[in-house]
């Protein structure tokens, strides 16, 4: 069974273009989370996702970040415009339905702006 | 919402001896606890977790003990070995809310 895979692994830009992270989570997985991790500190939530409803998204900047899973599959993050503090590495997770289950991680999506 | 304070911040340990991560979760509806492992430049992954309707699950040189009227819980190991230097998350999910997580704890095992 494959794993929770993301796309592009690095990504380096300037400030203030956009950008775009890919996650596609386990076949049957339906909870899919978006993930930001500074160096040296712990996962913090961006979005939640119940099939296509994204059910927690108090902590995703709205002004600039935007995510989408259409058909409750794949997902997108994107972020437009970028600053340089959003350098870090966007994590995606999934995790079968019910309460208490193992969230699977992506590898990682490390997003450096210049 | 729920708070998650890890401590220590970093660890070092002699191989063979044992290591003690702990956690305290704020919200008392918190059910799950898990704990992850995050090797340099890797995904985190679930060592173990505990639910709350159990005080200690071992598996191996792993265990997790949660004490639910104090809110805390904590991950041994035993037998420390190299392979176990890594980054150690714990965590606190309400039902199938999100995971809210520590802010790690890196683990060095000195041989």
């Amino acid at each position: 069974e494959a794993g929770v895979v993301q796309s592009p692994r690095y990504k380096i830009i300037e400030k203030k273009q956009p950008v775009a992270f890919w996650c596609n989570p386990i076949s049957g997985h339906n909870t899919l989370y978006w993930y930001l991790q500074n160096l040296g500190q712990g996962p913090e939530l961006l979005i939640r996702y119940e099939n296509e409803e994204a059910v927690d998204d108090s902590q995703l900047p709205k002004d600039r970040f935007s995510a989408e899973r259409l058909k409750g599959v794949d997902s997108t993050l994107k972020i437009q415009p970028a600053e340089l503090g959003d350098s870090a590495v966007y994590l995606c997770a999934s995790s079968s339905d019910g309460p208490n289950t193992e969230a699977f991680f992506g590898q990682g999506t490390r997003l450096t702006v210049v | 919402g729920e708070n998650v304070e890890q401590h220590p911040s970093t660890l070092s340990v002699q191989e063979g001896d044992s290591a003690v991560i702990k956690c305290t979760y704020s919200d008392s509806a918190s059910n799950y606890f898990p704990w992850y492992k995050q090797e340099l430049g890797k995904r985190p992954q679930l060592i173990i977790d505990i639910r709350s309707n159990v005080g200690e699950k071992k598996d191996q040189r792993i265990a997790v003990t949660l004490n639910k009227t104090a809110k805390h819980f904590s991950l041994h190991i035993t037998e420390t070995q190299p392979e176990d230097s890594a980054v150690y998350f714990c965590a606190a999910q309400i039902g199938n809310e999100k995971l809210t997580f520590g802010t790690g704890t890196r683990l060095t095992i000195i041989p």
